[in-house]
């Protein structure tokens, strides 16, 4: 059982560039999370889906785009990557607003 | 404006001592609180929740504590162990949502 997969686990973008996290679960969750973690932070929201073709911001989404055509498939858009973005980034499932499970998640700097 | 806080940055116990992580909350419109336990380079786990209608709940070593009057809530863990020492964050939900927020994290260390 592989529960959240997060690809690629680290990844240095130049600023300016472009790349998509990836992120899929095999729990046939409805629910779909992205956050990210800055050092000594806590994990702050991006975006989130109650379900496929629904997503939503959360607290931090500028610079960030995601779309949800499946269920099992969640991923995070960076289009022009800034020094700011740079942060560890974790997605999660969670099949009620109850209990969420966490991919082991991804490391960005943008330099 | 840090709905969620976590004011201790971090937290030495001695093993066999019981841990304490303590989490305040602004919004009283939250219904629901997540603990999470996260090692370096793995995503959080879970540890333990509460509804917002009990005042405690227990989980073997761990037992959870809310105090809605106060908005306060408090991670108790007995015995600790060595490998308990990890980075704890709590998390609430705003009722209605379908969302989590999350506290800044304590840094537990649990001394051998």
């Amino acid at each position: 059982n592989a529960g959240v997969t997060q690809t690629p686990k680290f990844r240095i973008l130049k600023i300016g560039q472009s790349m998509t996290l990836q992120c899929t679960q095999d729990m046939n969750h409805n629910y779909m999370y992205w956050y990210r973690q800055d050092p000594g932070m806590g994990l702050k929201l991006i975006y989130y889906s109650v379900g496929a073709g629904i997503t939503d911001k959360g607290e931090v989404p500028n610079g960030y785009n995601v779309s949800r055509s499946t269920t099992e498939d969640f991923p995070l858009r960076l289009e022009l990557a800034a020094p700011s973005q740079t942060s560890v980034y974790f997605c999660a499932s969670s099949p009620s607003p109850r209990l969420l499970f966490f991919g082991s998640g991804t490391q960005l700097s943008v330099l | 404006d840090q709905q969620v806080k976590q004011n201790s940055p971090s937290l030495s116990v001695q093993e066999g001592r019981i841990s304490i992580l303590n989490c305040d909350y602004t919004n009283s419109m939250f219904d629901y609180f997540l603990w999470y336990k996260k090692y370096p380079a793995e995503g959080p786990t879970f540890l333990i929740s509460i509804s917002s209608i009990k005042d405690k709940n227990e989980d073997g070593r761990f037992t959870v504590f809310l105090n809605k009057s106060a908005k306060h809530l408090s991670l108790h863990i007995v015995p600790s162990q060595p490998g308990d020492s990890a980075v704890y964050f709590c998390a609430a939900n705003p009722a209605g949502t379908y969302k989590y927020i999350f506290g800044t994290g304590t840094r537990l260390k649990v001394l051998a």
